[in-house]
């Protein structure tokens, strides 16, 4: 089964930038999704169609695609960053929905 | 505004039924432009995705899930379910709906508070 694969943490110190990256086979030929989730609270999309960036989601939020990777990118991390990133998108055909494992981002 | 909120039983036992119903409030789930899903959480672990439908009852799901899952909606009532077989305490979690941001777009952009359910005796 298709899977895609995250780090399972990042750290940075607050105003640096945060990198987190989501790799897959499908992802040339499929968009890319990002969610932030903060505990006890359900998931918010933060980047869509791999770069798109939804009404309300700070400008800070960036993301990126090449090859077989994608990319969020937070600038000037702030403390209020801190929380669970997962990565969505689908298989080659489009069949069905994965997520990423998710990566775990603390400020220090 | 759109809202989601699931309902259901807080509990289940091994090897019974675990059934799930999204209540959408605010617009129409009949609307021509969005799928709507079910995604999942265990505790302490990451999201998974279970599976979908759009309003005509046309329906996609999970392969690893397939064969216990369907995923229905009563476009009366404005609300899509899901019924899940044979658990076992590996289908323990925080159940979410949501919706897909468009038919083309499958990204979640609304989602419901999320429910949780335990698989126990």
């Amino acid at each position: 089964s298709y899977e895609l694969t995250q780090p399972p943490s990042v750290s940075v110190s607050p105003g640096q930038t945060a990198r987190i990256t989501c790799s897959g086979d499908a992802l040339p030929k499929q968009y890319a999704y990002w969610y932030q989730q903060k505990p006890g609270q359900a998931p918010v999309l933060v980047i869509y169609k791999d770069s798109e960036r939804p009404s309300g989601i700070p400008e800070r939020f960036s993301g990126s695609s090449s090859g077989t990777t994608v990319t969020l990118t937070i600038s000037g991390v702030q403390a209020e960053d801190e929380a669970d990133y997962y990565c969505q998108s689908a298989d080659s055909s489009g069949t069905y929905e994965v997520f990423g494992g998710g990566t775990k981002l603390t400020v220090l | 505004q759109l809202q989601l909120q699931e309902s259901g039983p807080g509990l289940v036992k091994p090897s019974e039924t675990l059934s799930l119903t999204c209540t959408v409030s605010g617009g129409s789930i009949s609307s021509s432009s969005y799928y709507w899903g079910w995604i999942r959480q265990p505790p302490g672990k990451g999201l998974e995705w279970i599976g979908s439908i759009y309003y005509s009852g046309s329906t996609y799901y999970n392969p690893s899930l397939k064969s216990r899952v369907t995923i229905s909606v009563d476009t009366s009532k404005n609300q899509f379910s899901l019924k899940l077989s044979s658990v076992t305490a590996a289908d323990t979690a925080v159940y979410y709906c949501a919706r897909h941001l468009s038919r083309e777009l499958k990204a979640f952009d609304i989602w419901g508070q999320g429910t949780m359910v335990t698989v126990s005796s």
